[in-house]
């Protein structure tokens, strides 16, 4: 099962930041939170993870709150090309990711 | 630049058919994987590869049969397909096991089994 809970769906308009929240509440001290998103008809994109600071690269940006429960991707001016479905995920002590449902981004003109 | 390459991208199938499903790495990653995604849902791992020559079982392996005999390919064969394996294949690989590292997708093989 997922460890993460994420809502199904947001909307964004164009050229503001989307703030996509995941909760793990029972993340473990040595599991990442990484970051993908799947835009239609496509393979997954990785976009960034993180384990306790706040982390940002040329996509996106992730907050992860202190007692390490939740996080937040900041995608911070959103385009069209920018809608797709986003997974949080947390990193087993394996090398296997699960995919959950993930948020459905709809970036809007 | 290929990345994660994977043949065929559709494919027909009817039910008892076999078949085998390629993908191939030009990033010298350890680890490949292969998933399947049905609609409205996350991937599911079927199986998975740490390195040349070995393979393990992942969520769903039943119905599938995997192998790795070159460091850059891995394939996932179909020995008699069953329309409940009608989904899209995706392929992916990652340079080691160790935390911090991301898996690199191919763009997924849509198969269809009647």
């Amino acid at each position: 099962d997922a460890k993460t809970t994420q809502p199904p769906s947001m909307d964004c308009a164009e050229g503001r930041a989307a703030n996509l929240p995941c909760n793990h509440s029972t993340i473990s001290g040595n599991e990442y939170v990484y970051w993908y998103r799947q835009i239609h008809s496509q393979g997954p994109q990785y976009i960034i993870h993180g384990l306790k600071n706040n982390e940002t690269n040329e996509m996106a940006s992730l907050i992860i709150t202190e007692d390490r429960k939740s996080s937040t991707l900041i995608l911070p001016h959103a385009t069209l090309r920018d809608t797709a479905v986003y997974y949080c995920i947390v990193r087993l002590n394996t090398d296997k990711l699960i995919f959950g449902t993930g948020t459905r981004l709809q970036v809007f003109p | 630049n290929a990345g994660v390459t994977q043949t065929p991208k559709f494919r027909v199938l009817k039910t008892g058919q076999s078949m085998t499903l390629l993908c191939a790495q030009d990033m010298n990653h350890e680890y490949m994987y292969w998933y399947r995604q049905d609609p409205g849902m996350g991937l599911r791992l079927i199986h998975y590869s740490v390195g040349e020559g070995t393979t393990a079982k992942g969520e769903v392996p039943d119905g599938y049969n995997v192998s790795r005999l070159k460091k850059q390919n891995f394939l996932l064969g179909l020995e008699s397909a069953a329309p409940s394996q009608t989904s899209v294949y995706f392929c992916a690989s990652s340079y080691t096991t160790g935390f911090g590292q991301p898996q690199h997708f191919g763009d997924g093989t849509r198969l269809s089994i009647l």
